[in-house]
């Protein structure tokens, strides 16, 4: 089953924040985080394992809360750069996952200047 | 260094026909993964392969037949090709389960 992401659109202005959720129903071992730009490849963020410390680099930073199987996407002091459809991709736990990832539906922000 | 490259960009089927993509990585990474993007749906993995010679079934594997036969290379076929596979095809890999996933530059595949 897909995570779910939300909010599914946000709109921003250069330097304001934004946090991007991603819950899922099944337990998780491990979190992904990716931007994709318009007619490009996903790009990968940061990975969140299970037990592991939150992750972060430059202003854009996420948590992985086992206990309610949620990460979240923290970007601050937002650049125009930062536009494009961020996606989670979920491992789940519970036998050998194989790096198989769930994606979910995808977060699109748009900054502004 | 070319990363994950992916022949070819674009391609237009008519129904029924067939056609094989390839996806190729240069970074000796043992899990290779096939990945079909359409709109409002996100990513859903097709196919995957965790090294040389080994291949498995993933989310939406019905229409789609793949083959690693070289650790370098991940083949995805469509015998028989159906206007619901129209879509953006993208072709990853990684070092290890949990690793970061390097995607290719993606196909993009219309069916009429």
């Amino acid at each position: 089953q897909q995570p779910v992401q939300s909010p599914q659109a946000v709109i921003l202005r250069e330097g304001e924040d934004a946090v991007i959720n991603c819950s899922s129903s099944k337990a998780l071992y491990s979190v992904h985080w990716y931007r994709q730009k318009h007619g490009e490849a996903p790009v990968f963020l940061m990975i969140l394992l299970k037990g592991g410390e939150q992750k972060g680099h430059d202003k854009i930073s996420a948590s992985f809360n086992e206990k309610k199987q949620q990460s979240s996407l923290y970007l601050t002091a937002s650049q125009l750069s930062y536009s494009g459809t961020y996606f989670c991709g979920t491992e789940y736990s519970g036998g050998t996952s194989y790096g198989k990832l769930t994606f979910g539906q995808g977060t699109i922000l748009t900054v502004h200047p | 260094n070319a990363g994950v490259t992916q022949t070819p960009k674009f391609r237009v089927l008519k129904t029924g026909q067939s056609m094989t993509l390839l996806c190729a990585q240069d970074m000796n990474h043992e899990y290779m993964y096939w990945y079909r993007q359409d709109p409002g749906m996100g990513l859903r993995l097709i196919h995957y392969s965790v090294g040389e010679g080994t291949t498995a079934k993933g989310e939406v594997p019905d229409g789609y037949n793949v083959s690693r036969l070289k650790k370098q290379n991940f083949l995805l076929g469509l015998e028989s090709a159906a206007p619901s596979q129209t879509s953006v095809y993208f072709c990853a890999s990684s070092y290890q389960q949990s690793y970061e996933q390097y995607f290719g530059p993606g196909t993009r595949l219309t069916v009429t």
